[in-house]
Order: structure tokens, then C-alpha cells, then sequence
């Protein structure tokens, strides 16, 4: 069993809709949640980081957290065709000292 | 701005050459990380250093070394390189956990 679980996608959704990418994680000791956004043949870039239970809000963006079922979401309202990406979730390991990435989901956002 | 840096962006080499990649940053983080990714398989650790005197082996460090030349220098090297290793390989710094890293724009590594 993976450590991090995304589905691989393609997420396939109209312009304007909402977005939600999930991501499961397997370590129950996990702290430290991390989305990252890939464009194809570019490097990941940081979108959101949540450490606690519930939601954080940033712009479009939200990430939700529920440490009890173990995953973590991110939703993106208002979904633009320059969202289209793959969507990384990272997870810290119990130790604290490196991050687990799941494969990606990828994104597409049709105009 | 502060950057993480890598060198070269892209490299065609063949087989059984020894390649060395390099890494900078100006962050000023401690943290420096070295991966590589492969499409289906998402970003693997290869190695990982603390400190310039800390170095530890990640997922699938067999075939590569790394050396750290300073806080700001992290270096990864394939001995004698073999196809498979051909890939995207990317170099991530951070101040620690639980801090975010931010990753290098990637060297797309050809093994002929």
C-alpha cells in the first residue's frame, strides 16, 4: 500500500466549477500537509500547507484536513483553464523529517 | 529573490559516464533535498542533508551519491550512469518541519 493515495485523474471540470482533489495518507502520525501544483515539465510551486483539523482558506483555494479519516482535500472555487496541472499532496513522515508525495492528480479545466 | 538553482537544466549523456548535478540556493535554508521523478511514479527521495555535515540516504539512493560543499551547495552524482536513471531530477530546500519545500526548476537527464 502507498503511503500517499491520489487518483490519478484526469479530473476533468467546466470553467467556474468547483474543483476538489483528495489525497489519503496511511502514516496515523502524519503533522504536516502540503498541496503542491506541477505544470508539465515544470517543477512543483507551493499552493497551501495545513497543519491543523477543519479548513484553511487562501484566495481559491482550501485545503481540509481530517487527521481522524486521514486525508486531506483541496478544493478550487472558480476554476480557471490555467488550474490545469497535476496536483501533488505531500505528507510529512512520523520522524518529521521528510515528506511522502503522492503520484498527482491532474486537472483539467475545460473553458 | 531567493532561488534554488540547478545545473544544467538539461543533459544527454550515455551510458557508464559519471554526471554530476548541481544544486544552489539562496534561501539561506538548512534543509536540502534531492529527487527524481518519473511519469506514473511521482517525486522519490534520493537524498537528503541537514546540515554540511549530515547526509542520509532516502528512498532510492542505489547508484547515486551526493556531496554537501557548503549549507548553500548540494551536489548528486551518478557513478556510472545506466538508462533507467533517465529522468526529471529536482532539488528541494526548507528550514524544516514542518516548512514547506521549495524546489529547483528541474534537470532533465537523458541516459543514452
Amino acid at each position: 500500500q502507498k503511503e500517499v493515495e491520489q487518483n490519478s485523474g484526469p479530473l476533468s471540470v467546466p470553467e467556474g466549477a468547483i474543483a476538489s482533489l483528495n489525497c489519503t495518507y496511511s502514516d496515523r502520525g502524519s503533522q504536516s500537509f502540503f498541496w503542491y501544483r506541477q505544470y508539465s515539465g515544470k517543477s512543483p510551486e507551493l499552493i497551501m500547507f495545513i497543519y491543523s483539523n477543519g479548513d484553511k482558506e487562501d484566495g481559491r483555494f482550501t485545503a481540509q484536513l481530517n487527521k481522524a479519516s486521514q486525508y486531506v482535500s483541496l478544493l478550487i472555487r472558480d476554476s480557471q483553464p490555467s488550474d490545469s496541472a497535476t496536483y501533488l499532496c505531500a505528507v510529512n513522515n512520523n520522524a518529521g523529517n521528510m515528506l511522502t508525495f503522492g503520484g498527482g492528480t491532474r486537472l483539467m479545466v475545460k473553458p | 529573490d531567493a532561488d534554488v538553482t540547478q545545473t544544467p537544466r538539461n543533459r544527454i549523456t550515455k551510458t557508464g559516464k559519471r554526471i554530476m548535478l548541481e544544486c544552489s540556493q539562496t534561501k539561506g535554508h538548512d534543509r536540502m533535498y534531492w529527487y527524481r521523478q518519473d511519469p506514473g511514479l511521482g517525486l522519490r527521495l534520493i537524498y537528503y542533508s541537514f546540515d554540511v555535515k549530515d547526509i542520509n540516504k532516502g528512498e532510492i539512493s542505489d547508484g547515486y551519491s551526493v556531496s554537501r560543499q557548503a549549507q548553500a551547495k548540494f551536489s548528486l552524482s551518478l557513478e556510472s550512469a545506466i538508462p533507467n536513471q533517465t529522468a526529471l531530477y529536482f532539488c528541494a530546500t526548507s528550514r524544516g518541519v514542518p516548512q514547506p519545500q521549495h524546489f529547483g526548476d528541474g534537470t532533465r537527464l537523458s541516459i543514452l
